[in-house]
This record gives structure tokens, C-alpha cells and sequence, in this order.
């Protein structure tokens, strides 16, 4: 069984604040998918990163991708109440089909005005 | 375009009692696959259809079951339901499956 780490678990910082969380597995992946879930609602796809090492921004959302394909990162810069949600990713396996996507149990962000 | 539709948004049923989700994906879609999702497990993927045929299947006991009909459109329905089976669950749809999950609302089921 695959598993993807993420970390930390919850976060709750101030409005304005930087921050970073992470997902890790020991596992290759062929391409790693972030998305975020509001409460009462289905997940949300932000992005998807494809080749080791490549960076993608999403307007103040930036998304890396390990060089090794085993780990990704997602950091938020000056955070607004409007980023609070669950951030989940999710890595697929070579070969497609949606028993591929393996889900971490997600980040709980909080962002206080 | 309208996004992925699912039916009903709450359900209260029993123990031993079954129950049917409903999904309709996004138009052009073929692929539809479901998923469970609970505090303590997160999600976790209950099988994926596309063209009415079941392509992959999770690790779920039997009595989780689905279907894909011709119009994309899909149900799943759970026999036999347990304390356990309390969860919110998921349907996404996407173009070829895998990548680009379009997630409904989910079906928040509570059996009691």
C-alpha cells in the first residue's frame, strides 16, 4: 500500500503570514495533484505537477514537486481567511485510472483575520 | 458547464438497511469514480467506472456496490449498513480517469 504523508495536520496562523505543508511518501509517483476542500463540499483541483523538480505558481500559491517524484510541497505567501480549507494531495501512478490517485489525509489550514 | 451532481446531499438510515447514491458526471466525462471519506481515514477509493464497465475496484467489502449507465451517469449502493459505513461520500468524474478528478458535493451518510 502506497501512503502519502502530509504535514502538519492542522495549521492556524494570522492573516498575512507565509506558510508551507507538505507531502511526502516513499513512493514514485508520476505526477502529484493538490486540491482543497471547503467543509459541506467535495475536494476542489488546484494543480498538477508532472515532472521532478518543476515549480508551478497559482497566483500566490506556489506548487513544487520533488526532484525524485517522492514528495511535494505547497506554500501560501501573505495568507487571507479566503485560503482556510482542507489541502489534500493526491499521487497517481504510471498507467492512469483513478485507483492510481493515492489521497494523504490532508492539511486542516486555518487562516485568522 | 454544469458540475458534478449528487443525490441526495444528507441520508439518515439504520443499521441492516441498504441505500443508493446517485451521480451524474460532467457532461463529456466517462469516467466516474467514488470515494469514501471519514475523519479518521480520509479518502479512500471505493471503484471507478468508465463506459459501464467497472475498470478498478478498492479494497471495500462486497456490499459496496456500483453501476455506470450509458449516459455516463452512475450509482453506488451499500447493502447491510453499518455503524462503520457512516461517512461522506465522494463521486468525481473526469475525461480518461486519474487525472483531474472533478468532485461532486458528496452524499453525507449517517446510519444510526
Amino acid at each position: 500500500t502506497q501512503l502519502l504523508e502530509q504535514s502538519p495536520q492542522f495549521l492556524s496562523i494570522q492573516e498575512g503570514e507565509n506558510l508551507t505543508v507538505y507531502c511526502n511518501s516513499s513512493s514514485v509517483f508520476s505526477s502529484l495533484q493538490w486540491y482543497r476542500q471547503e467543509p459541506g463540499e467535495g475536494p476542489v483541483l488546484l494543480v498538477t505537477v508532472v515532472t521532478g523538480g518543476e515549480v508551478k505558481k497559482l497566483k500566490r500559491l506556489t506548487f513544487q514537486f520533488g526532484d525524485a517524484r517522492k514528495d511535494s510541497s505547497l506554500h501560501i505567501t501573505a495568507a487571507q481567511p479566503g485560503d482556510t480549507g482542507l489541502y489534500l494531495c493526491a499521487g497517481a501512478q504510471s498507467g492512469g485510472g483513478a485507483d492510481g490517485l493515492t489521497f494523504g489525509k490532508g492539511t486542516h489550514l486555518i487562516i485568522q483575520p | 458547464k454544469a458540475g458534478v451532481t449528487q443525490t441526495p446531499r444528507y441520508l439518515i438510515k439504520t443499521r441492516g438497511q441498504q441505500v443508493t447514491l446517485s451521480c451524474s458526471p460532467i457532461s463529456g466525462h466517462r469516467s466516474v469514480s467514488w470515494y469514501q471519506q471519514t475523519p479518521g481515514q480520509g479518502l479512500q477509493f471505493l471503484f471507478e467506472y468508465f463506459s459501464e464497465t467497472q475498470r478498478n475496484k478498492g479494497n471495500f467489502p462486497g456490499r459496496f456496490s456500483g453501476r455506470q449507465f450509458s449516459n455516463s451517469r452512475s450509482e453506488m449502493n451499500v447493502s447491510t449498513l453499518e455503524l462503520g459505513d457512516s461517512a461522506l461520500y465522494l463521486c468525481a468524474s473526469s475525461l480518461v480517469g486519474g487525472m483531474g478528478l472533478f468532485f461532486g458535493s458528496g452524499t453525507q451518510l449517517s446510519v444510526l
